[in-house]
This record gives C-alpha cells, structure tokens and sequence, in this order.
C-alpha cells in the first residue's frame, strides 16, 4: 500500500542545536501538511505545503516539498525547550478518486537536559 | 467556540464490554474522522464521514462502528472490547476532505483494556 516513511523515530538533540525530520512518500502527494504533538496533547496543525519545491518558514522552523512531490522536511533551528514533542507529516493522495490522507509515524524531539 | 471536543477523556474496560466515544465538533465542517495512536506509531486511520448520512472504513475500521446523523457528532462504538484496542483515540475534523484542508484534533480518550 501506499506509505509515507518518517525518520528518524527520536532525535536527541541539546538546547540550541538544529533539529530535522524528513518524510518520503511511495507515491506522489498533492499536498503535504505537518503537525505538531506536545507530549500527552494531540497533534496541531503546523503548515501545508502543496507546490513542487516548495519552501515555507515559520520563525525557526523550514518546510520543504522535493521537486517531485515524494519527500518532504522539517528544520528548525536553535531548537527550543518548547519545540519538544512528536513532529508528524501527512501526505495527502487519491485512490480510486477518493483523497487519502497518509500520516508518518513521527520524529520525536527530545532535548537533552 | 469550543473545537473538537471528545468525552471521556480516560476509560478502562473489561475485555467484552462495549462502549461509545463522543465527538463532537461547533465548526460545521464537513469532513470528520477518527484515528488511533499507539506508543510510538503514527496515527491510524479507523473511519471517517464527508458528511452527515456518509461514513467509510479507514485503514483499521475492525471491531469499530460509527454513524453520522448530523453535522456536528460523530460517535465511535467499540462493540466487544478486547486488549488490542487499549490505546489513544482521537476525533478530528477538517472544512472539507480531510487533507485538503487542515485538521482540527480533540484532546483524545484514552482507553485501556483489560
């Protein structure tokens, strides 16, 4: 079936290091959205990509979208304590004309004290 | 205006019981849908609705019912519990089809199994 691949799981990273996380599709996505889940909340809505080669910035943190519309990334930069969580990406497809939403697993953020 | 919101927010079952989690949404979107998250997994999809009346299985949709007889409620029905479903339950809800447009999540109901 169709698949999104998030890695890495966990990134252990300290106060003031950068932090990336990156999703790889099987298929072609329309669009590409990323969430944020903070550790026992449920995930909020970060940002939509949905051109090829597309580059967002919200404050410290970059989304891209790859040229082909397959893979995508998170960066941010000097992370923050209040950047700990689960990062998700959810790439958006159609099978059989219905749209299908497929999540990754996650990167969880972990600062090391 | 208050988002998703979902009760209980915790429950334990004995194996065999059924139960119904609530969602509820003041949004008027359209599209709802509820997912199950386990430790270090992603979110899997169970079933979801484009609309009062509509509702389809998603990736996981056994041993899980659902109905949409209006816009704003969308129950999930566990009709025989067993220790495979203890996990994290969350209802979410976009304007239109889900991944068009972004989706909005309630707090979650956490279920364990016993």
């Amino acid at each position: 079936g169709q698949q999104v691949m998030q890695i890495p799981q966990y990134q252990h990273v300290q106060e003031g290091e950068d932090f990336t996380t990156y999703c790889n599709s099987s298929t072609t996505l329309s669009n590409i959205q990323w969430y944020k889940q903070r550790p026992g909340g449920h995930p909020v809505f970060l940002i939509q990509l949905v051109k090829s080669g597309e580059v967002k910035k919200q404050k410290r943190l970059t989304f891209q979208f790859g040229e082909a519309k397959k893979n995508s990334s998170l960066h941010i930069t000097a992370t923050q304590t209040t950047d700990v969580g689960t990062y998700f990406c959810a790439g958006l497809t159609t099978l059989d004309s219905n749209y299908q939403l497929i999540w990754g697993a996650g990167t969880k953020l972990i600062i090391k004290p | 205006n208050a988002g998703v919101t979902q009760t209980p927010k915790f429950q334990v079952l004995k194996t065999g019981q059924s139960m119904t989690l609530q969602c509820a949404q003041d949004m008027n979107h359209e599209y709802m849908s509820w997912y199950r998250q386990d430790p270090g997994m992603g979110l899997r999809l169970i079933h979801y609705s484009v609309g009062a009346g509509i509702t389809d299985q998603g990736e996981v949709p056994n041993g899980y019912n659902v109905s949409r007889s209006t816009t704003e409620d969308f129950p999930l029905r566990l009709l025989s519990a067993a220790p495979s479903q203890t996990s994290v339950y969350f209802c979410a809800s976009s304007y239109q089809v889900g991944g068009v447009y972004e989706q909005y999540f309630g707090p979650g109901t956490r279920l364990t199994v016993t």
